[in-house]
């Protein structure tokens, strides 16, 4: 099967840079994903890596190291409104759908 | 606007009562998937579908079933064998690839 392990909570100050990790557990490897969920809302797509290293979308960027089977998604130039849940997602060859680590709940404060 | 829509947002089941959880998607992906999440826990996988007239299982597929008779469509019904069916259920549906997942808003469920 597949297993993710992320830190449940993240705590930062506006205008900072945070980092989320995520390890990951799986049998055949097909990318690790990440979203964010605002309290209430459904889940929304951030960023893929299939390949390592680091891929960068505005102020998101998220990094893969297949050996390591680690990944994170860095934030930077923190704003209020990014205070929300994000999870990592890894999916499987052998099962083509995506398994979602527990969550960070990110607080981003003044 | 392509999409995907979740109907109804809240919804009340009695004890013993199946239900059923809509989810259309007009964005022509041919894979759906259904996931439940409970307060401050991750998604976890129902069933998926990656074609018209398949679907399989995934990790808490009991008490639950689903059909997908049209490309736009993946209902879920919650039936009364699922013991504990209060959570938010998610639908989601992707294109080529598989890994940009597209959610709907969600539908609330409550075990009255």
């Amino acid at each position: 099967g597949q297993s993710l392990e992320q830190p449940s909570e993240v705590t930062a100050v506006e205008g900072a840079i945070v980092q989320i990790n995520c390890t990951y557990q799986t049998s055949g490897f097909y990318g690790l994903s990440w979203y964010q969920q605002h309290d209430g809302g459904a889940p929304t797509f951030l960023s893929y890596n299939a390949l390592d290293g680091l891929e960068e979308t505005g102020r998101f960027s998220s990094f893969l190291s297949r050996s390591d089977s680690y990944g994170y998604l860095l934030l930077q130039e923190l704003q209020m409104k990014d205070s929300a849940s994000y999870f990592c997602a890894v999916g499987d060859t052998g099962r083509r759908a995506l398994t979602f680590g527990s969550g960070t709940r990110l607080q981003v404060q003044p | 606007d392509g999409g995907i829509t979740q109907s109804p947002k809240y919804l009340f089941r009695k004890e013993g009562q199946n239900v059923t959880l809509s989810c259309e998607q007009n964005l022509n992906h041919d894979a759906m998937y259904w996931y439940r999440q409970d307060p401050g826990q991750g998604l976890r996988l129902i069933y998926y579908s990656q074609i018209v007239n398949d679907f399989q299982k995934g990790d808490i597929a009991e008490g639950y079933s689903v059909s997908r008779e049209k490309k736009e469509s993946f209902p879920l019904t919650v039936t009364s064998a699922q013991k504990n069916p209060t959570a938010f259920y998610l639908c989601a549906s992707s294109g080529p690839g598989g890994h940009g997942y597209t959610f709907g808003s969600g539908t609330r469920l409550t075990v009255v």
